[in-house]
């Protein structure tokens, strides 16, 4: 089946340092792949995606590259704002099952 | 315009109620779904639903039951409400029989009593 595995949280960082998340996953077929962001109070809404290998999907200053060699899909920014603290989900969608596949989560939590 | 709506947004209730939790979406989506989330916000799938298609989690429990009058609409029916069934639900939609991305409302966030 199906699986999305992230590194765990909190990740607790400086404002304007580096951020990576790591995301990992197993799935059949040709996945596609998403970074979600929820805000505290609200939904999760999408931030970036790849639905293919080698694609980067980038907003916001967040960047993801599809790296099927390595089955990851890590998200990555130059340099966070306090405004960027929430709660992060890796997510994919597989054929064979079209729900949506997300993992636990990661809090990331930035200091002034 | 709000895209995925539901309501309540609050909703507190007694062990042993009955309650439904509203979901509409406005896109023009052909798949909707319904998330639990817990207090460690990770997200479990209960069910996900298309004109053609309703695919229930097995591990929801049957006092869970979706009805859809319409294709915008997924309501969330719970039965004798249990204590262990606090958390924040969303219901989700997208497109081309889920392959795209999908998005979400804003929570009901549901505390039992």
């Amino acid at each position: 089946g199906n699986s999305v595995t992230q590194m765990e949280g909190p990740v607790t960082l400086s404002e304007e340092a580096f951020l990576t998340i790591n995301c990992t996953y197993t799935a059949t077929g040709y996945p596609s792949l998403f970074w979600y962001v929820q805000y505290p109070g609200e939904g999760l809404q999408l931030l970036l995606k790849a639905t293919k290998a080698d694609d980067k999907g980038s907003n916001k200053g967040f960047e993801a590259t599809y790296r099927k060699e390595t089955t990851s899909f890590h998200l990555e920014k130059g340099s966070v704002q306090v405004s960027d603290s929430a709660v992060y989900f890796c997510a994919l969608i597989s054929g064979g099952s079209y729900i949506p596949t997300f993992g636990r989560g990661t809090s990331l939590i930035v200091h002034p | 315009d709000t895209a995925v709506s539901q309501t309540p947004k609050y909703l507190v209730t007694q062990m042993g109620n009955d309650k439904s939790i509203k979901c509409e979406q406005n896109l023009g989506h052909d798949t909707m779904y319904w998330y639990k989330q817990d207090s460690k916000k990770f997200l479990k799938i209960m069910f996900s639903y298309n004109n053609k298609e309703l695919i229930i989690n097995e591990t929801v429990p049957n006092r869970f039951s979706p009805k859809s009058p319409d294709k915008a609409h997924l309501n969330l029916h719970i039965n004798s409400l249990e204590l262990g069934d606090s958390a924040v639900y969303f219901c989700a939609s997208s497109q081309d029989g889920g392959r795209a991305e999908a998005f979400f409302g804003q929570g009901t966030r549901l505390t039992v009593v």
